[in-house]
């Protein structure tokens, strides 16, 4: 049982340049988010699907965009990627689609952009 | 104003301690709360889940959640070496959980 599962785990980037973070989990879960976390800090939330086919903005959006595929995957996607964006992004699910209940977490995503 | 703080730490302890971790909370409605345990380049797991005001044991490991002072805590009783982690802390809304910057608790042997 996978869990939540992230890729790719370690990515380098140029400014400038774009990528797509994946994330699929096998729960059956509704809800999916996408944090970030910067050295002593706390995970921030950039963007979350409450229920397949809807999106919405966290704490800190700018700069990303998401698509939920289907229930089961969650992208996150760096258009222009700015070295401000070098993180660890974390991918994480949850049953309900109100958001009660344990949320779930990948391994991570660690991105550094030069 | 941060809606959670939590205090920055880092904490280190002897093996066999008891250890206080602590947050405050500014927004009323956090309905849940919880606390997470998170080793070094993992993704955090759950520790502790309470939703009302009171405690909640699990093991060594006790949460408190003082709704009126807008305070939740979490006790680690014997503390032991694989207990060194970062603990977050999180208040959730409705779907929106924001997480406290993390303690880093070292348990040494």
């Amino acid at each position: 049982n996978a869990g939540v599962t992230q890729t790719p785990k370690f990515q380098v980037l140029k400014t400038g340049q774009s990528m797509t973070l994946q994330c699929a989990q096998d729960m059956n879960h509704n809800s999916m988010y996408w944090y970030r976390q910067d050295p002593g800090m706390g995970l921030r939330l950039i963007y979350y699907s409450a229920s397949e086919g809807t999106t919405d903005k966290g704490e800190v959006p700018n700069g990303y965009n998401v698509s939920r595929l289907n229930k089961r995957e969650f992208s996150l996607r760096l258009e222009s990627a700015a070295p401000s964006q070098t993180s660890v992004y974390f991918c994480a699910s949850r049953k309900g689609s109100a958001g009660t209940g344990e949320l779930f977490f990948g391994e991570g995503s660690r991105l550094t952009v030069l | 104003q941060k809606e959670v703080e939590q205090d920055p730490g880092p904490l280190s302890v002897p093996e066999g301690a008891i250890v206080s971790l602590n947050c405050t909370y500014s927004n009323s409605a956090f309905q849940y709360f919880m606390w997470y345990r998170q080793y070094s380049r993992k993704g955090p797991e759950l520790l502790m889940y309470t939703y009302s005001s009171g405690n909640k044991e699990d093991g060594r490991f006790t949460a408190q959640v003082d709704k009126s002072s807008k305070y939740i805590s979490l006790f680690i009783r014997d503390s032991q070496p694989s207990d060194s982690a970062t603990y977050l802390c999180l208040g959730d809304n409705a779907g929106k959980s924001t997480f406290g910057d993390g303690t880093t608790l070292t348990v040494k042997p």
